[in-house]
């Protein structure tokens, strides 16, 4: 059975700084997901990760996958209130020609003035 | 370019009772996913459909059905609802596996479904 686990699941900090949100999962995977949740909203897409050393950017927010150690990473650079939101990771493996998602159970970030 | 439409956007249900969901996918988008998210936790996959078919299901007892239209829109069903079927029901779309490379799966606000 695919596990993912991501750590922190819960993160407090302060505007400026920077921080990084780990996601490890149990067997290969096809596709690495990065979605963001506001309160009571739906997930909203961040980054694709498809390969080793893929690593992706998005002003404040840059993610990276490293296949061979089942590892994704976000990095949060110079964190701002508006990035205060739940962080999930979402590995996809495809079986029988069909797919679903398995979610870890999220990073609750909150940053501070 | 309406996105994935979800409806009702919240439901109240008592316990032993039936619900209907429904879902229609984003344009261009041939694939339909549902998902269970209960409180503070991360989506948990219930089903695929495509062309028609269940694909792919996750680990969900048979109350939990589903059907897709010849227009790729969706209905998820749960029979004989338990006050443990509370959660938000999230649909997402996608073009089938095969023929998408980095698009993501695109998913609706969902509907809030309370047993009571």
């Amino acid at each position: 059975e695919l596990k993912v686990e991501q750590n922190p699941l819960f993160l407090s900090m302060q505007e400026g700084k920077n921080y990084t949100i780990y996601c490890n999962y149990s067997t290969t995977s096809d596709r690495l997901y990065w979605y963001r949740q506001d309160p009571g909203k739906s997930l909203e897409s961040l980054f694709v990760l498809l390969s080793n050393g893929a690593v992706k950017q998005e002003g404040r927010l840059m993610a990276s996958l490293d296949t061979k150690a089942r590892l994704s990473t976000l990095h949060i650079t110079a964190a701002v209130h508006d990035l205060s939101a739940t962080y999930f990771c979402a590995v996809e493996v495809a079986r029988g020609g069909a797919d679903g998602l398995t979610f870890g159970k999220g990073t609750h970030l909150i940053i501070q003035p | 370019d309406a996105g994935v439409t979800q409806s009702p956007t919240h439901l109240i249900k008592t316990r032993g009772q039936q619900v209907t969901l429904r879902c229609s996918p984003k344009s261009g988008h041939d694939t339909v996913s549902w998902y269970q998210q209960a409180l503070g936790q991360g989506p948990q996959f219930i089903f695929q459909y495509y062309e028609e078919e269940e694909r792919q299901r996750g680990n969900f007892p048979d109350r939990f059905s589903g059907h897709q239209f010849p227009n790729y829109s969706s209905e998820l069903n749960v029979n004989a609802l338990l006050l443990g079927d509370s959660a938000l029901y999230l649909c997402a779309s996608s073009l089938y596996l095969g023929l998408r490379r980095d698009s993501p799966l695109h998913f609706g606000n969902g509907t809030r479904l309370t047993v009571t």
